[in-house]
Protein backbone atom coordinates (compact mmCIF):
# COMPACT_ATOMS: atom_id res chain seq x y z
CA UNK A 1 0.00 0.00 0.00
CA UNK A 2 0.57 3.62 -0.26
CA UNK A 3 3.46 4.90 2.60
CA UNK A 4 3.51 9.07 3.11
CA UNK A 5 6.78 10.27 4.66
CA UNK A 6 7.01 14.06 6.07
CA UNK A 7 10.31 15.85 7.07
CA UNK A 8 10.61 17.73 9.40
CA UNK A 9 8.83 16.60 12.35
CA UNK A 10 9.15 19.73 14.09
CA UNK A 11 9.78 23.69 12.71
CA UNK A 12 10.32 26.71 14.45
CA UNK A 13 10.29 29.29 12.19
CA UNK A 14 10.26 33.46 13.84
CA UNK A 15 7.30 35.25 12.44
CA UNK A 16 7.79 36.62 8.82
CA UNK A 17 10.24 33.77 7.69
CA UNK A 18 8.98 31.21 4.96
CA UNK A 19 7.80 27.56 6.26
CA UNK A 20 8.69 24.96 4.32
CA UNK A 21 7.39 20.97 4.78
CA UNK A 22 8.33 17.92 3.07
CA UNK A 23 6.28 14.70 2.12
CA UNK A 24 7.03 11.96 -0.33
CA UNK A 25 5.04 8.76 -1.17
CA UNK A 26 5.73 5.22 -2.78
CA UNK A 27 2.78 4.82 -5.12
CA UNK A 28 3.02 6.22 -8.45
CA UNK A 29 -0.48 6.00 -8.68
CA UNK A 30 -1.30 8.40 -6.09
CA UNK A 31 -2.89 11.56 -8.10
CA UNK A 32 -4.42 13.72 -5.26
CA UNK A 33 -2.09 15.82 -2.29
CA UNK A 34 -4.25 17.14 0.43
CA UNK A 35 -2.66 19.63 3.22
CA UNK A 36 -4.53 19.48 6.50
CA UNK A 37 -3.90 22.22 9.54
CA UNK A 38 -4.84 20.41 13.00
CA UNK A 39 -4.96 23.18 15.91
CA UNK A 40 -4.26 21.86 19.16
CA UNK A 41 -7.41 19.71 20.01
CA UNK A 42 -9.67 20.26 16.85
CA UNK A 43 -10.11 18.48 13.90
CA UNK A 44 -8.73 17.99 10.24
CA UNK A 45 -9.13 20.76 8.19
CA UNK A 46 -8.11 21.45 4.61
CA UNK A 47 -5.97 24.20 4.00
CA UNK A 48 -4.89 23.20 0.08
CA UNK A 49 -4.54 20.28 -2.21
CA UNK A 50 -3.01 19.41 -5.64
CA UNK A 51 -3.53 17.18 -8.04
CA UNK A 52 -1.20 15.21 -10.05
CA UNK A 53 -1.89 17.55 -13.16
CA UNK A 54 -0.77 20.45 -11.91
CA UNK A 55 2.95 20.97 -10.96
CA UNK A 56 1.93 23.90 -8.14
CA UNK A 57 -0.75 25.68 -7.01
CA UNK A 58 -1.02 28.88 -4.73
CA UNK A 59 -3.65 30.53 -2.10
CA UNK A 60 -2.40 33.58 -0.63
CA UNK A 61 0.97 32.54 1.65
CA UNK A 62 0.20 29.00 1.21
CA UNK A 63 1.51 26.78 -2.02
CA UNK A 64 2.15 23.64 -2.65
CA UNK A 65 3.99 22.04 -5.34
CA UNK A 66 4.38 18.38 -7.16
CA UNK A 67 7.25 16.70 -8.24
CA UNK A 68 5.65 13.21 -10.09
CA UNK A 69 9.29 12.00 -11.09
CA UNK A 70 10.33 11.93 -7.74
CA UNK A 71 6.95 11.45 -5.92
CA UNK A 72 7.66 14.06 -3.79
CA UNK A 73 5.17 17.19 -2.83
CA UNK A 74 5.93 20.42 -0.55
CA UNK A 75 4.00 22.99 1.26
CA UNK A 76 5.59 26.48 1.66
CA UNK A 77 3.81 29.39 3.98
CA UNK A 78 5.00 32.72 3.44
CA UNK A 79 5.20 35.40 5.70
CA UNK A 80 3.93 32.85 8.62
CA UNK A 81 1.89 34.80 11.42
CA UNK A 82 1.50 33.22 15.05
CA UNK A 83 -1.79 32.15 14.30
CA UNK A 84 0.09 29.57 11.40
CA UNK A 85 1.57 27.49 14.73
CA UNK A 86 -0.02 24.06 14.53
CA UNK A 87 0.52 20.29 13.18
CA UNK A 88 0.46 20.45 9.32
CA UNK A 89 -0.19 16.85 7.96
CA UNK A 90 0.42 16.08 4.10
CA UNK A 91 -1.88 13.13 2.97
CA UNK A 92 -1.79 11.17 -0.37
CA UNK A 93 -4.42 9.58 -2.30
CA UNK A 94 -5.56 7.68 -5.52
CA UNK A 95 -8.65 9.37 -5.47
CA UNK A 96 -11.99 7.89 -6.25
CA UNK A 97 -12.20 6.24 -8.82
CA UNK A 98 -11.32 1.88 -9.08
CA UNK A 99 -11.30 0.69 -5.74
CA UNK A 100 -9.10 3.42 -3.94
CA UNK A 101 -12.53 5.25 -2.74
CA UNK A 102 -10.92 8.17 -1.92
CA UNK A 103 -8.91 6.85 1.01
CA UNK A 104 -6.25 9.06 2.20
CA UNK A 105 -2.81 8.03 3.66
CA UNK A 106 -1.48 10.40 6.17
CA UNK A 107 1.85 11.62 6.73
CA UNK A 108 3.28 11.92 10.45
CA UNK A 109 2.86 15.05 11.07
CA UNK A 110 5.04 18.59 11.56
CA UNK A 111 4.70 20.86 14.23
CA UNK A 112 5.11 24.34 13.38
CA UNK A 113 5.47 26.50 15.96
CA UNK A 114 5.73 30.42 14.67
CA UNK A 115 7.46 32.66 16.99
CA UNK A 116 6.41 36.49 17.44
CA UNK B 1 -25.24 22.37 7.77
CA UNK B 2 -23.91 20.99 11.24
CA UNK B 3 -21.25 18.95 8.97
CA UNK B 4 -20.34 15.82 10.38
CA UNK B 5 -20.44 15.43 14.01
CA UNK B 6 -19.59 12.77 16.14
CA UNK B 7 -20.61 11.74 20.12
CA UNK B 8 -19.51 11.27 22.60
CA UNK B 9 -16.64 13.95 22.76
CA UNK B 10 -14.80 11.79 25.78
CA UNK B 11 -14.82 8.70 27.40
CA UNK B 12 -13.49 5.95 29.79
CA UNK B 13 -13.30 2.55 29.48
CA UNK B 14 -12.55 0.06 31.29
CA UNK B 15 -10.46 -3.13 30.02
CA UNK B 16 -12.84 -5.58 28.02
CA UNK B 17 -15.94 -3.05 27.77
CA UNK B 18 -17.35 -2.19 24.72
CA UNK B 19 -18.96 1.19 22.98
CA UNK B 20 -20.09 2.74 20.30
CA UNK B 21 -18.77 6.13 18.71
CA UNK B 22 -21.39 7.91 16.70
CA UNK B 23 -20.92 9.51 13.47
CA UNK B 24 -23.70 11.42 11.35
CA UNK B 25 -23.20 13.88 8.75
CA UNK B 26 -25.89 16.07 7.27
CA UNK B 27 -23.88 16.96 3.54
CA UNK B 28 -25.20 13.73 1.81
CA UNK B 29 -21.95 12.65 1.03
CA UNK B 30 -21.42 9.22 0.22
CA UNK B 31 -18.01 8.91 1.60
CA UNK B 32 -17.09 8.18 5.25
CA UNK B 33 -14.37 7.31 7.12
CA UNK B 34 -13.39 6.59 10.63
CA UNK B 35 -9.62 7.41 11.58
CA UNK B 36 -7.51 6.62 14.25
CA UNK B 37 -4.92 9.35 15.46
CA UNK B 38 -2.55 8.80 18.10
CA UNK B 39 -0.08 10.95 20.72
CA UNK B 40 2.35 12.31 18.45
CA UNK B 41 1.38 10.91 14.88
CA UNK B 42 -0.75 10.93 11.76
CA UNK B 43 -4.43 9.20 11.52
CA UNK B 44 -4.37 6.20 10.28
CA UNK B 45 -7.75 4.57 8.53
CA UNK B 46 -9.85 2.05 10.36
CA UNK B 47 -13.16 1.17 8.14
CA UNK B 48 -14.12 3.08 5.17
CA UNK B 49 -18.12 3.06 3.45
CA UNK B 50 -19.06 4.07 0.10
CA UNK B 51 -22.90 4.35 0.42
CA UNK B 52 -24.98 2.80 2.60
CA UNK B 53 -24.36 -0.77 3.20
CA UNK B 54 -21.25 -1.22 1.57
CA UNK B 55 -18.28 -0.98 4.12
CA UNK B 56 -14.83 -2.27 3.85
CA UNK B 57 -11.76 -2.32 6.25
CA UNK B 58 -8.84 0.11 6.20
CA UNK B 59 -5.17 -0.12 7.82
CA UNK B 60 -5.76 -0.72 10.98
CA UNK B 61 -9.50 -2.66 11.81
CA UNK B 62 -8.68 -4.93 14.01
CA UNK B 63 -11.15 -4.99 17.38
CA UNK B 64 -13.27 -2.55 15.71
CA UNK B 65 -16.55 -2.89 13.40
CA UNK B 66 -18.67 -0.36 11.52
CA UNK B 67 -21.95 -0.65 9.97
CA UNK B 68 -23.83 1.82 7.39
CA UNK B 69 -28.03 1.20 7.26
CA UNK B 70 -28.51 5.04 5.97
CA UNK B 71 -26.37 7.81 4.43
CA UNK B 72 -26.16 9.94 6.97
CA UNK B 73 -24.87 7.24 9.67
CA UNK B 74 -21.45 5.76 10.57
CA UNK B 75 -21.02 4.11 14.10
CA UNK B 76 -17.72 2.53 15.26
CA UNK B 77 -17.98 -0.22 17.39
CA UNK B 78 -14.99 -1.55 19.77
CA UNK B 79 -15.49 -4.81 21.25
CA UNK B 80 -13.60 -6.14 24.03
CA UNK B 81 -11.67 -2.41 24.44
CA UNK B 82 -7.54 -2.84 24.97
CA UNK B 83 -5.64 0.12 25.99
CA UNK B 84 -4.17 0.02 22.72
CA UNK B 85 -7.00 1.75 21.74
CA UNK B 86 -6.49 4.74 23.56
CA UNK B 87 -6.56 7.62 20.47
CA UNK B 88 -8.52 9.64 19.62
CA UNK B 89 -11.27 8.98 16.54
CA UNK B 90 -12.27 10.89 13.92
CA UNK B 91 -14.73 10.33 11.54
CA UNK B 92 -15.16 12.20 8.03
CA UNK B 93 -17.18 12.16 5.05
CA UNK B 94 -16.69 13.42 1.57
CA UNK B 95 -18.86 13.51 -1.93
CA UNK B 96 -17.10 11.55 -4.98
CA UNK B 97 -18.59 9.82 -8.19
CA UNK B 98 -17.22 7.05 -9.88
CA UNK B 99 -15.48 9.24 -12.52
CA UNK B 100 -12.19 9.53 -10.38
CA UNK B 101 -13.35 12.64 -8.90
CA UNK B 102 -11.45 14.17 -5.83
CA UNK B 103 -13.28 16.45 -3.12
CA UNK B 104 -12.20 17.61 0.19
CA UNK B 105 -12.99 15.14 3.02
CA UNK B 106 -14.64 16.63 5.96
CA UNK B 107 -13.73 15.75 9.63
CA UNK B 108 -15.89 15.89 12.69
CA UNK B 109 -14.09 16.78 16.21
CA UNK B 110 -13.30 14.12 17.00
CA UNK B 111 -13.80 11.86 19.92
CA UNK B 112 -11.08 11.36 22.69
CA UNK B 113 -11.34 7.85 24.41
CA UNK B 114 -8.74 6.21 26.97
CA UNK B 115 -8.98 2.72 28.15
CA UNK B 116 -7.40 1.28 31.29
Amino acid sequence: GENVEQHPSTLSVQEGDSAVIKCTYSDSASNYFPWYKQELGKRPQLIIDIRSNVGEKKDQRIAVTLNKTAKHFSLHITETQPEDSAVYFCAASIGAGGTSYGKLTFGQGTILTVHP
Amino acid sequence: NAGVTQTPKFRILKIGQSMTLQCTQDMNHNYMYWYRQDPGMGLKLIYYSVGAGITDKGEVPNGYNVSRSTTEDFPLRLELAAPSQTSVYFCASSYSTDAGSFYEQYFGPGTRLTVT
